[in-house]
């Protein structure tokens, strides 16, 4: 199976700051990868589909680029309620499966 | 607006099984597959596998073959997932997640609320 790997583990930055979170397929995922926002004690939810393509409700601070291997999500200004644990998630090959999440901290 | 309401949290012994429902509102239920991922504490995120509400067909994870049956109630919109032969290691948060693709190829846009299952002796 693909093996996703997320980096960094965790980060602490300060409001305002841009933030760029990274995540690479062991192999190539063409573009079908998504990636998730998971809070404390809440249900994970979808940021990006197709690895650019922003879910409804989005903010347009968030980005998501990249394909074949090489993933990244980036927060252009952060804000307070960003904090969360991002996974991202690729669904090209079976079995889809998941990053170990980066956990991003508000400084 | 979709939703996802998932039945209230399991305490079960060892050997014993689990079943899960996932009651869907708000979309056509059986246009979309419904997913299982589940969140042992403090870990990340694992795919279960999918079902199709249309035909009933499902598909699983390696991991789970034999231990995990999908179905579901077409007439009261609703999923189940049920897993057996529980184990310690099978304590976690079961979620079920609306796909947007089919046959486990797709991204998970909308998810229920997750169900705490505990496996203690």
């Amino acid at each position: 199976e693909i093996v996703m790997t997320q980096s960094p583990a965790a980060l602490s930055v300060p409001p305002g700051e841009r933030v760029t979170l990274s995540c690479r397929a062991s192999q190539s995922v063409s573009s079908n990868l998504a990636w998730y926002q998971q809070k404390p004690g809440q249900s994970p939810r979808l940021l990006f589909y197709a690895a650019s393509t922003r879910a409804t409700g989005i903010p347009a601070r968030f980005s998501g680029s990249g394909s074949g291997t090489e993933f990244t999500l980036t927060i252009s200004s952060l804000q307070s309620e960003d904090f969360g644990i991002y996974y991202c998630q690729q669904y090209n090959n079976w079995p889809q499966t998941f990053g170990q999440g980066t956990k991003l901290e508000i400084k | 607006q979709v939703r996802l309401v998932q039945s209230v949290a399991e305490v079960k012994k060892p050997g014993a099984s689990v079943k899960v429902s996932c009651e869907a509102s708000g979309y056509s239920f059986t246009i979309y597959d419904i997913n299982w991922v589940r969140q042992a504490p403090g870990q990340g995120l694992e795919w279960m596998g999918w079902m199709n509400p249309h035909s009933g067909k499902a598909g699983y994870a390696q991991k789970f073959q034999g231990s995990v049956t999908f179905t579901r109630n077409t007439s009261i919109t609703t999923a189940y997932m049920e897993l057996s032969s529980l184990r310690a290691e099978d304590t976690a948060v079961y979620y079920c997640a609306r796909g947007r693709g089919f046959s486990g190829y797709g991204s998970l846009d909308d998810w229920g609320q997750g169900t705490l299952v505990t496996v203690s002796s």
